[in-house]
């Protein structure tokens, strides 16, 4: 059974680069046709998505955060991860790396657990 | 962005009740809507995919209907294990997004 596991930075302080690396099981990331997704959940708020990366190194990102992230893809260690620079306050949340549809849908069917990241001076 | 707008932000229910959730979009976007659950401290878990499509798995008593800007997600019968946060999700166009959420509580 696919599984998908956050690990990284959980406390930062304000100017610092969240980083973070999700890592899949049970099943290869450059299998069938499916993106790999960092949403995010803040305090209070809603799910945001923040953009995905097909095996093929395809991106797109949430233009909000455009300016200020990075996602790329190990497709030997089966990882794919984030950066997202200049944190500030409002990018503290839960950070789920997740598996998209697998006809390259814009649907969500494999969630990590979800990793905590505060950012706090 | 499309705004995804979801109806009541909160409800509460009892074991057996049928309960509907709505989600509005703020412009078309066809067919391309799905549910989630998500209960405290887990991540969310796909329960319907193109409006109405049912993920292997879930209890039928689930139901999803709408197509275009209004979208609904229905529960036949409350179940115990039910009670839970549901969010609807657009991926007609980017930015994919998500509505604010429907807690079902007792």
């Amino acid at each position: 059974q696919l599984q998908l596991q956050e690990s990284g930075s959980g406390l930062l302080k304000p100017s610092e680069t969240l980083s973070l690396t999700c890592t899949v099981s049970g099943g290869s990331i450059r299998s069938g046709r499916p993106s790999w997704s960092w949403i995010r959940q803040r305090p209070g708020k809603g799910l945001e998505w923040i953009g995905y990366i097909y095996e093929s190194g395809t991106i797109y990102y949430n233009p909000s955060l455009r300016s200020r992230l990075t996602i790329s893809v190990d497709t030997s260690n089966n990882q794919f991860s984030l950066r997202l620079g200049s944190v500030t306050a409002a990018d503290t949340a839960v950070y789920f790396c997740v598996r998209g549809a697998p006809d390259s849908s814009g649907y969500f069917t494999h969630w990590g657990q979800g990793a905590p990241v505060i950012v706090s001076s | 962005d499309i705004q995804m707008t979801q109806s009541p932000p909160s409800l509460s229910a009892s074991v057996g009740d049928r309960v509907t959730i709505t989600c509005r979009a703020s412009q078309n976007i066809g067919k391309w809507l799905a549910w989630y659950q998500q209960k405290p401290g887990k991540a969310p878990n796909l329960l319907m995919y193109d409006g109405s499509t049912l993920e292997s798995g879930v209890p039928s008593r689930f139901s999803g209907s709408g197509s275009g800007t209004e979208f609904t997600l229905t529960i036949s019968s409350l179940h115990p294990d039910d009670f839970a946060t549901y969010y609807c999700q657009q991926y007609h166009s980017y930015s994919w997004t998500f509505g604010r959420g429907t807690q079902v509580e007792i």
